[in-house]
């Protein structure tokens, strides 16, 4: 079956304009995670979702990362005002249910850079 | 907060040859394993995880690991490696007490030559 997909894979941003990556989790799956991955580095963790409900944020960076999921399949991460150091890949990930032992299905990414 | 060292950034082998990728974490509570590979140009995937039971965990590929819970280790290992082996390798853990996200290590990159 489909896999999760993001898009766009890649992005070029000049510093200071907004972005938006999407995530289009496996169908059916409840739990949705995005994390960050700079180069060299293991992903990072940024926020999770259970259905439309966003129960952790704590691995935001700054306010200027936003991450919604409104109807509880298709998630969107938002970085507004983009700098520098927002460069890097941006994983998401989808797993069956809320379940903290479920396998966590990852998609290709997406590569932003900004210059 | 959790931690993981993967201690062996980059490790190159010879076709056969034995493999061991060491990992360990730092959380003293109950804590769920993750070993996930990345293949060239691929998405990362799971190689093998442990919750509880056995502490000697079968994965895909002939891949296995061990959690040493007095050493906080959970070492990933393959006894011949081949050259299709060539990947990034991470570890992972989460909290066992229901956190969700994954605390990743820095990640292993594993050059099999022929």
């Amino acid at each position: 079956g489909a896999g999760v997909s993001q898009s766009p894979r890649y992005k070029v941003a000049k510093r200071g304009q907004d972005v938006a990556l999407r995530c289009d989790p496996i169908s059916g799956h409840v739990s949705l995670f995005w994390y960050q991955q700079a180069l060299g580095q293991g992903p990072e963790f940024l926020t999770y979702f259970q259905n439309e409900a966003q129960l952790d944020k704590s691995g935001l960076p700054s306010d200027r990362f936003f991450a919604e999921r409104p109807e509880g399949s298709v998630s969107t991460l938002k970085i507004q005002r983009t700098q520098q150091e927002d460069s890097a890949v941006y994983l998401c990930a989808s797993s069956p249910d809320r379940r903290y032992q479920e396998t966590q299905y990852f998609g290709p990414g997406t590569r932003l850079l900004v210059l | 907060a959790q931690s993981v060292s993967q201690h062996n950034h980059h490790v190159i082998l010879s076709e056969a040859a034995s493999l061991e990728l060491g990992c360990n974490y730092s959380y003293g509570g109950t804590v769920n394993l993750f070993w996930y590979v990345q293949y060239p140009g691929q998405h990362l995937q799971l190689l093998l995880k442990y919750f509880s039971g056995d502490p000697l965990v079968k994965g895909i590929k002939g891949f296995e690991a061990e959690f040493i819970k007095s050493k906080f280790s959970f070492n990933l290992r393959k006894p011949s490696v081949q050259w299709s082996d060539t990947a990034e390798y991470f570890c992972a853990v989460n909290d066992g007490g229901g956190a969700d996200g994954l605390t990743f290590g820095k990640g292993t990159h594993l050059i099999i030559q022929p």
